[in-house]
């Protein structure tokens, strides 16, 4: 069975340019979370998507947006680039309540 | 208080050791724990689930759950350099939501 894949693997984004990383979850899976992965901050929740619906959205500006397609795949947008938005986004896919998620390679995103 | 604590390490352990790495969590309401392992450069990785008190043990790791103390762990046995990496706390508190805690980096000496 395919693992979660994110795409792309790196970006390196200009400060008030906007950017969008894409998720494909483990097939079956239809909960699809993001996280961003800072050294300082850990893991920090952003979103949870379930059959396109945004269940819970993290304590993150409403630059950070997301969805979810009717295959469950996902998409997160970040628009206005911030200098601190440089990080490790991280897309995990379950099959939901109260399962355990399962992490892509991540998606490494440097604003310059 | 954040919601899931760890001691960040790094903990130090000899090969062929005993690793125990603690978790507590401040929501009483929680449901479901789990443990990661993250190597440096790569993302987390499932490494168990415990949903209810007592232990469960998966090869040489051992996840224990005390509800009431709101208090999780995991025991790596014969610890091997290969398990050098930071181990999330991971709970599910409800409300469609994993909280993690910031990790504990483990280092096994060869």
């Amino acid at each position: 069975k395919a693992g979660v894949t994110q795409t792309p693997r790196y970006l390196i984004k200009t400060r008030g340019q906007q950017v969008t990383l894409s998720c494909s979850p483990i097939s079956g899976h239809r909960s699809v979370s993001w996280y961003q992965q800072t050294p300082g901050q850990g893991l920090q929740f952003l979103f949870e998507y379930f059959s396109e619906t945004q269940r819970n959205k993290g304590n993150f500006p409403g630059r950070f947006s997301g969805r979810q397609f009717s295959n469950s795949r996902s998409e997160m947008n970040v628009s206005t680039l911030e200098l601190g938005d440089s990080a490790l986004y991280l897309c995990a896919s379950s099959l939901g309540f109260n399962s355990p998620l399962h992490f892509g390679n991540g998606t490494r995103l440097t604003v310059t | 208080q954040k919601e899931v604590e760890q001691n960040s390490g790094p903990l130090s352990v000899p090969e062929g050791a005993i690793a125990s790495l603690n978790c507590t969590y401040s929501d009483r309401g929680s449901q479901s724990f789990f443990w990661y392992r993250q190597y440096s450069g790569k993302s987390p990785e499932l490494i168990m689930s415990i949903y209810s008190n007592g232990d469960k043990e998966d090869g040489r790791f051992t996840a224990q759950l005390n509800k009431a103390s709101q208090y999780v762990s995991l025991l790596i046995r014969d610890s091997q350099p290969s398990d050098s990496a930071t181990y999330l706390c991971a709970v599910y508190t409800g409300g469609f939501k994993t909280i993690f805690g910031a990790g504990t980096r483990l280092f096994v000496k060869a």
